[in-house]
């Protein structure tokens, strides 16, 4: 079956410091990878997605790339800043309904 | 436009008792879900509509859940009866519809606690 796996956190960063969040998948075909960001006492919300292999999705400074290769959807940002602390999740859709399966979550914590 | 609507937000109750959760998908979204997220991990799918019809229910626990979307707009997830490791938060989502890569809109959830 399908499955997600991404870097336990939390990740303590300060503001400006570069992030990296690694994420790698298992699944057949040619799935749609997404990150998902749920900032506090807030629900998930779409942060980026890439469809294919080699796409990158980019917003709000953050951006990955969809790299078949390496079954992988790493999420960075040059610059990251306090409002961004928040729970990012990878997720994966497939042909089959377009169901979503996530990763276990990362926490980021940033300090000024 | 409004969002993924869900209620109630927060729902105590006692082991053994009944419980509804109910939702409102974005206007003329079709396809709607409903996630179940226990604490500290991803959210994992229960059951998936297409309009009015329940097309992937496999993993949801049919001896105590159960789910309905009638007309295909709204739609109530209910627990008869709960049990303590039911205790999580219950996410719905809709899309327009369900071809790979279109963007899953999630409501804010239900966080439940069985006493």
């Amino acid at each position: 079956g399908n499955s997600v796996t991404q870097m336990e956190g939390p990740v303590t960063l300060s503001e400006e410091a570069f992030l990296t969040i690694n994420c790698t998948y298992t699944a057949t075909g040619y799935p749609s990878l997404f990150w998902y960001v749920q900032y506090p006492g807030e629900g998930l919300q779409l942060l980026l997605k890439a469809t294919k292999a080699d796409d990158k999705g980019s917003n709000k400074g953050f951006e990955a790339t969809y790299r078949k290769e390496t079954t992988s959807f790493h999420l960075e940002k040059g610059s990251v800043q306090v409002s961004d602390s928040a729970v990012y999740f990878c997720a994966l859709s497939d042909n089959a309904g377009n169901m979503l399966t996530f990763g276990g979550g990362t926490r980021l914590m940033v300090k000024p | 436009e409004a969002g993924v609507v869900q209620s109630p937000r927060y729902k105590i109750i006692e082991k053994k008792q009944p419980v509804a959760f109910w939702c409102n998908p974005i206007s003329g979204h079709n396809t709607l879900y409903w996630y179940l997220q226990n604490l500290g991990q991803g959210p994992e799918l229960l059951i998936r509509y297409e309009n009015e019809e329940a097309v992937d229910d496999s993993q949801l626990p049919k001896d105590r859940f159960s789910a309905e979307r009638l007309k295909g707009v709204d739609s109530t997830l209910k627990i008869q009866p709960a049990e303590l490791g039911d205790s999580a938060v219950y996410l719905c989502a809709s899309s327009l519809g369900s071809d790979r890569g279109e963007t899953q809109y999630f409501g804010p959830g239900t966080r439940l606690l069985v006493l």
